[in-house]
């Protein structure tokens, strides 16, 4: 049962454009909705989050957007650098515990 | 953010086997996780490292598989024991902030022959 979902492996986008990567939960019981970055042989890197309270959270070139009826967030880059391009993980965080669930990830390659 | 370090970074190991993965933290920190990512997925949590107690594991994931140590706030160990092929992932610790963020350490990477 995949409780978080990113159903495209894979994004290319041309530098300074907008890059719009999606992610849809299942689970009502999120609370808490982040966003990962992550390079080949490292670990994953956050990005930004959000709260399930919240419809939208902005930091510099990111924004985060939260669709709770759709049940689907989005993350938004812009303008899009070539330095962005790495997979990305959208993560939801169950209200007890602290763990996270992971979606698949999205390839986002950026074009010079 | 907290600077996580783990030990090996990388291994090749036989069959049958086991490898202790080291986990340092750079600050105290109440909840430390260990995650697997398999070649090609995506990251699914292994089990929760209490201090002071057993770890919690996750559906799928055994104790006498995967046993783990959390001796004090700063370090966690996890163990793969008598490795498979199957074992062969990057095994991720991470520690959660004292707000809802985790981060997340480089990584070690496994391959069972």
């Amino acid at each position: 049962d995949q409780q978080v979902k990113q159903n495209s492996p894979s994004l290319s986008v041309q530098e300074g454009r907008i890059s719009i990567l999606n992610c849809d939960y299942t689970n009502s019981m999120f609370d808490y909705f982040l966003w990962y970055k992550k390079y080949p042989a490292e670990g994953p890197t956050f990005l930004i989050s959000i709260s399930s309270i919240k419809d939208k959270n902005e930091d510099g070139r990111f924004t985060v957007f939260l669709n709770k009826s759709a049940k689907h967030l989005s993350l938004h880059i812009v303008p899009s650098q070539p330095g962005d391009s790495a997979v990305y993980f959208c993560a939801a965080r169950i209200n007890q515990g602290g763990k996270l669930i992971f979606g698949q990830g999205t390839e986002l390659s950026v074009k010079p | 953010s907290a600077v996580i370090s783990q030990k090996p970074s990388r291994d090749i190991c036989q069959r049958g086997t086991s490898l202790t993965i080291q986990c340092q933290v750079d600050s105290q920190v109440t909840m430390m996780f260990w995650y697997r990512q398999q070649p090609g997925q995506s990251l699914t949590l292994i089990a929760t490292a209490n201090q002071g107690s057993e770890a919690t594991y996750e559906s799928g994931f055994v104790i006498d598989k995967f046993p783990i140590s959390r001796p004090n706030l700063t370090f966690s160990t996890l163990t793969v024991s008598n490795m498979s092929p199957e074992d062969s992932s990057i095994y991720l610790c991470s520690v959660a902030s004292t707000g809802y963020e985790q981060y997340f350490g480089p990584g070690t990477r496994l391959t069972v022959t």
